[in-house]
């Protein structure tokens, strides 16, 4: 298994420019979900999936979209990258949400700068 | 308000010292986890729990429901065990919440 891949590993965005990043598990995860983590904080959730067609929004959601077309894949987009947006994100999936017994797996992470 | 810390931020140890690293919390929760995030960047899921103790090698991991609190502690420490350890609970619903990390570092 691949576990969980995330494209691009780095990335630098002008702003106003719009992109998407790319996560992908092939675990056959029902749970899925976006962090941010900045300097001096913990990890903050963006949004989730608890499947297929099912998603919400976490913590710290403005400026993001998601959608969950298939258990596979998860595309976190930004639709118009601000300076606010510069850290790295991690995408994770596991078989249940935080909570349960099932460990969470996290993708490599994408460091995105926004100029 | 939903809150979550740890201590201390950063810590520096001998090879072979044993190591407690700290995780308080504001509200009852229904789980906790720990994480250990690489020098490169990739994390590692280590224990859920939601009560009680759990052992994985030299990692040992408590909770104590009525204090609030956790401790990951980790026997033995070794130089490869030098990361950022991360906790992270669970309050109501699907909100997760994330202490800022305790950066080890074990010197040989």
């Amino acid at each position: 298994n691949a576990g969980v891949t995330q494209t691009p590993k780095f990335q630098v965005l002008k702003t106003g420019q719009s992109m998407t990043l790319q996560c992908a598990q092939d675990m056959n995860h029902e749970y899925m979900s976006w962090y941010r983590q900045d300097p001096g904080m913990g990890l903050r959730l963006i949004h989730y999936s608890v499947g297929a067609g099912i998603t919400d929004q976490g913590e710290v959601p403005n400026g993001y979209n998601v959608s969950r077309s298939t258990t596979e894949d998860f595309p976190l987009r930004l639709l118009s990258a601000a300076p606010s947006q510069t850290s790295v994100y991690f995408c994770a999936s596991s078989y249940g949400g935080w909570g349960t017994s099932r460990e969470q797996y996290f993708g490599p992470g994408t460091r995105l700068t926004v100029t | 308000k939903n809150e979550v810390e740890q201590s201390p931020q950063n810590l520096t140890a001998q090879e072979g010292e044993f190591i407690t690293i700290n995780c308080s919390y504001s509200v009852g929760i229904s789980a906790l986890h720990w994480l250990q995030q690489h020098p490169g960047g990739g994390i590692v899921s280590l224990f859920m729990l939601s009560s009680g103790k759990k052992k994985h090698g030299r990692l040992i991991a408590t909770i104590n429901i009525q204090e609030k609190h956790s401790s990951l502690h980790i026997t033995a420490s070794h130089p490869r065990d030098s990361a950022v350890y991360i906790c992270a609970v669970r309050f109501t619903g699907n909100q997760f919440y994330f202490g800022t990390g305790t950066s080890l570092t074990v010197i040989p």
